[in-house]
């Protein structure tokens, strides 16, 4: 069985400041990668997703992440967080062509005004 | 289109009563997932179900939980006789295939 693990539990920065969240997993086969983002109060909903092709993904509201096949990561970065950017960061895995995702434990984010 | 809709939000229940969630999957949508959050830790999948057909439940604990996904209506997650450590969100998620999940809000079950 396949897991992730995200590097930082919580983090605090301020706005304009740039991010970086880390993201490893563990399984030998090919994998499709994702994160997601929960805003308080809303549900959960996808930032960017890798199933092949350029390993630099960009996704919604300035978000990119970059697949290193090499050390099994899946990193996700944004050069300038705003305050609106407060919120719990998802990374995901599943195997190609299976349904499971598998779940890091999460990174808080809050930005400071 | 609405998103998936999971009801309640909230949900405090008394060691040994029942506990039932609801989610309403996205129109069109046929596939139904859930997912259990543990405090500190990730979502942990649960069961995948298709309409009237539970296809994977292997992420289900054996005793007091059991899911459905009727032909009309919502799909439940209900969880007899809860226990502390039942405490919990529950999310849902849908998709139109086994491709890209949508998920709801979740359901936060505290168990006093």
């Amino acid at each position: 069985a396949q897991s992730v693990s995200q590097h930082n539990h919580h983090v605090i920065l301020s706005e304009a400041a740039s991010l970086e969240l880390g993201c490893n997993y563990s399984y030998g086969g090919t994998v499709n990668l994702f994160w997601y983002v929960q805003y308080p109060g809303q549900h959960l909903q996808l930032l960017l997703k890798y199933f092949s092709g350029d390993p630099l993904v960009k996704g919604i509201k300035g978000f990119e992440a970059e697949f290193i096949k090499s050390k099994f990561s899946f990193n996700l970065r944004k050069p300038s967080v705003q305050w609106s950017d407060t919120a719990e960061y998802f990374c995901a895995v599943t195997p190609v062509g299976d349904y499971k995702l598998s779940f890091g434990a999460g990174t808080t984010v809050t930005v400071r005004a | 289109n609405a998103g998936v809709m999971q009801n309640p939000r909230h949900l405090v229940r008394r060691r040994g009563q029942e506990a039932r969630l609801r989610c309403s999957p996205m129109k069109g949508h046929s596939h139904v997932y859930w997912y259990r959050q543990l405090p500190e830790e990730g979502l942990k999948f649960m069961v995948y179900l298709q309409k009237e057909n539970i296809i994977d439940e292997s992420g289900m604990p054996k005793e007091r939980f059991s899911a459905e996904f009727p032909k009309e209506g919502p799909s439940i997650l209900r969880i007899q006789q809860v226990v502390r450590g039942d405490s919990a969100a529950y999310f849902c998620a849908s998709s139109p295939s086994k491709t890209e999940a949508f998920f709801g809000q979740g359901t936060r079950l505290t168990v006093v």
